[in-house]
């Protein structure tokens, strides 16, 4: 089955500069990459995803790239913000797995005024 | 986005006790929903992918008689987790798929005491 992997665990970075996070997937039959962010004690949110036609998406500040022979996709933020402090997570989603996302380990991001 | 509503948001009950939480999809029909756990600072770990109007399928190692899940309309599944003991505190997260996109519930805090 799909193995998702992410880093780092935690990530701290100044208010202003860029983080990225890196996750990479085992099954090649996986086709959508959805990226969550979590506040604490809240569900998960979408804010991006990208699918497997597709190498990279932007959307303001946020973007992810894929790279879908080498099996890793990644989650860029510029600019970062304090209000971007949070959990992120990265999923993968296999076309034959009946819509089942498979999470990787979590990012904790903060981001210092 | 689609809106999941998820109730209660927490929930405190003693041991050996059964407690339900409900994941609603309040603008959209799912077939098919999703339930989670997740301890501090972990993971989404997939429990049950509910179905409407059959069986819901559980993951390895879920006791599905512990973990009674419902799916009885098009935009309500319900988790109930019967004779509870402390190691079942947790938060449990709903998740439902409208248009290919996975939306999360906000959680529901258990804490059995």
């Amino acid at each position: 089955g799909e193995n998702v992997e992410q880093h780092p665990s935690t990530l701290s970075v100044q208010e202003g500069d860029s983080a990225v996070i890196k996750c990479t997937y085992s099954d090649s039959a996986s086709n959508y990459f959805p990226w969550y962010k979590q506040e604490l004690g809240k569900g998960p949110q979408l804010i991006i995803d990208i699918r497997s036609n597709v190498g990279e998406k932007k959307d303001q500040r946020i973007a992810v790239t894929l790279n879908k022979t080498a099996k890793h996709f990644s989650l860029h933020i510029t600019e970062t913000q304090p209000e971007d402090s949070a959990v992120y997570f990265c999923a993968a989603r296999a076309y034959n797995q009946g819509g089942k996302l498979i999470f990787g380990q979590g990012t904790e991001l903060s981001v210092k005024p | 986005g689609a809106v999941v509503s998820q109730h209660p948001s927490r929930v405190i009950c003693k041991s050996g006790t059964s407690v339900k939480i409900e994941c609603r999809s309040l603008d959209f029909q799912a077939t098919t929903m999703f339930w989670y756990r997740q301890f501090p600072k972990q993971s989404l770990m997939l429990m049950a992918t509910s179905n409407e109007g059959s069986k819901a399928t559980y993951e390895q190692g879920v006791e599905k008689d512990k973990f009674l899940i419902n799916h009885a309309s098009l935009t309500l599944s319900t988790l109930t987790v019967t004779s509870a003991h402390p190691e079942d505190s947790s938060f449990y997260i709903c998740s439902a798929p409208d248009r290919d996109i996975q939306y999360f519930g906000a959680g529901t805090r258990l804490s059995v005491l």
